[in-house]
């Protein structure tokens, strides 16, 4: 099966620097990387994400790469501010016409921003 | 648009108990996910339904077992609790099963004692 891995499990920037969240992935097969921002005591919220036929995508502040021959795939944040503070996940999974398999999950990088 | 609702948000059980934990997806969804999340195994994909099947299954004992009725509505039921059972239970739903978002509930915190 897929096996996601998530690197630092910390990260710790200045408010206004920019950081940076890996991940690898171990099943070619995959085709859809979502990540999502858990704050304390809520519900995983999906922030951006990307197909496999995508190198790259961008929402203000954040943008995700992927490079499928290398299977890893990166969460860019720029600019950041104390609200981006949270655990953040990144995922893989495959998709086809026959349904979807279930998200496989990274363990989970806790973004610290330093005023 | 309603997002994902979850009951209850709170459980506490004892060991050997059952417990039936529900789900409501965003209206129009038709797949419902659903996940177990605990501090050391982190986020891990239990099963998924799309109109009333099991399309996928995780790797989780046959204790674990789930259905979906007709209106997209999702139970998930865990026989014979386990200390390990403890977690926060997550549902998402899609619009599709086709490389689509999930959006996920709330949760429901289950504790076994």
């Amino acid at each position: 099966g897929e096996n996601v891995e998530q690197h630092p499990s910390t990260l710790s920037v200045q408010e206004g620097d920019s950081a940076v969240i890996k991940c690898t992935y171990s099943d070619s097969a995959s085709n859809y990387f979502p990540w999502y921002k858990q704050e304390l005591g809520k519900r995983p919220q999906l922030i951006i994400d990307i197909r496999s036929n995508v190198g790259e995508k961008k929402d203000q502040r954040i943008a995700v790469t992927l490079n499928k021959t290398a299977k890893h795939f990166s969460l860019h944040i720029t600019e950041t501010q104390p609200e981006d503070s949270a655990v953040y996940f990144c995922a893989a999974s495959y998709s086809s016409g026959g349904g979807a398999d279930g998200l496989t999950f990274g363990k989970g990088t806790h973004l610290i921003i330093q005023p | 648009k309603a997002g994902v609702t979850q009951t209850p948000r709170y459980l506490i059980k004892t060991r050997g108990q059952q417990v039936t934990l529900s789900c409501s997806p965003i209206s129009g969804h038709r797949s419902v996910s659903w996940y177990q999340q605990t501090p050391g195994q982190g986020l891990q994909f239990l099963f998924e339904y799309f109109s009333e099947t099991q399309r996928n299954k995780g790797n989780f004992p046959g204790r674990f077992s789930g259905r979906q009725f007709s209106n997209s509505r999702s139970e998930m039921n865990v026989s014979t609790l386990e200390l390990g059972d403890s977690a926060l239970y997550l549902c998402a739903s899609s619009p599709a099963g086709q490389l689509n978002e999930q959006f996920f509930g709330p949760g429901t915190r289950l504790t076994v004692l």
